[in-house]
């Protein structure tokens, strides 16, 4: 079956460093997000992505925060300058087409340690 | 921002009996509503999810039931087993947006 995959699993960084988290969204699948979720807290939206643009963005997405589909099949976030509160499970999700019939499929993560 | 919640941290249920989820929530644009379920250092996993066109869909062992006056859904896992304890996400969407707004969670323990 398959899945969304995401690379590294776990991100030890230093504050005001910059990091690249990377997904590779299923193959089929055109629309693409990112979510976060600080631990003990909900999984919160971050930024949806489609034919190459954002379509949408929430509040926490600020300029330190970037995404990028730089080939057919990755997709990823990029962090500017680390801060202490981005630490963070990170996930990423993909669909295949924006109906309600149709289903966001998340990957397994990557914890984003900040220090 | 508390759209949508999930007021209930913990269940323990014994294996074989009825677990019962809720959820509730507060924006009646919200047009589609689905459950995931999550185990530790894992990604939220699609379980089922309804429309607010309908009060009832089912999928095997779990059905989800829509209440949209009461603004309130709920999952039913029947029989519960050892396998199903993992914390369950209530999330919300709307067609006019494509983000899904979640609940905190409840923990889900099947007593063998």
């Amino acid at each position: 079956e398959p899945e969304v995959t995401q690379t590294p699993s776990h991100q030890v960084t230093q504050m005001g460093q910059e990091v690249i988290l990377r997904c590779v969204p299923i193959s089929n699948h055109l629309y693409f997000y990112w979510y976060r979720q600080i631990l003990g807290q909900k999984v919160e939206f971050l930024v949806s992505f489609y034919n190459n643009e954002i379509s949408e963005k929430s509040e926490i997405f600020d300029d330190q925060f970037s995404v990028e589909r730089p080939d057919g099949s990755n997709f990823t976030l990029k962090i500017r300058s680390t801060k202490l509160e981005d630490s963070a499970m990170y996930f990423c999700a993909s669909r295949r087409v924006a109906v309600s019939t149709d289903t966001q499929y998340f990957g397994p993560g990557t914890r984003l340690t900040v220090l | 921002d508390q759209q949508v919640k999930q007021n209930s941290p913990s269940l323990s249920v014994q294996e074989g009996r009825i677990s019962i989820l809720n959820c509730d929530y507060t924006n009646s644009m919200f047009d589609y509503f689905l459950w995931y379920k999550k185990y530790p250092a894992e990604g939220p996993t699609f379980l089922i999810s309804i429309s607010s066109i309908k009060d009832k869909n089912e999928d095997g062992r779990f059905t989800v039931f829509l209440n949209k006056s009461a603004k309130h859904l709920s999952l039913h896992i029947v029989p519960s087993q050892p396998g199903d304890s993992a914390v369950y996400f209530c999330a919300a969407g709307d067609f006019g947006n494509e983000k899904l707004t979640f609940g905190t969670g409840t923990r889900l323990t099947i007593i063998p």
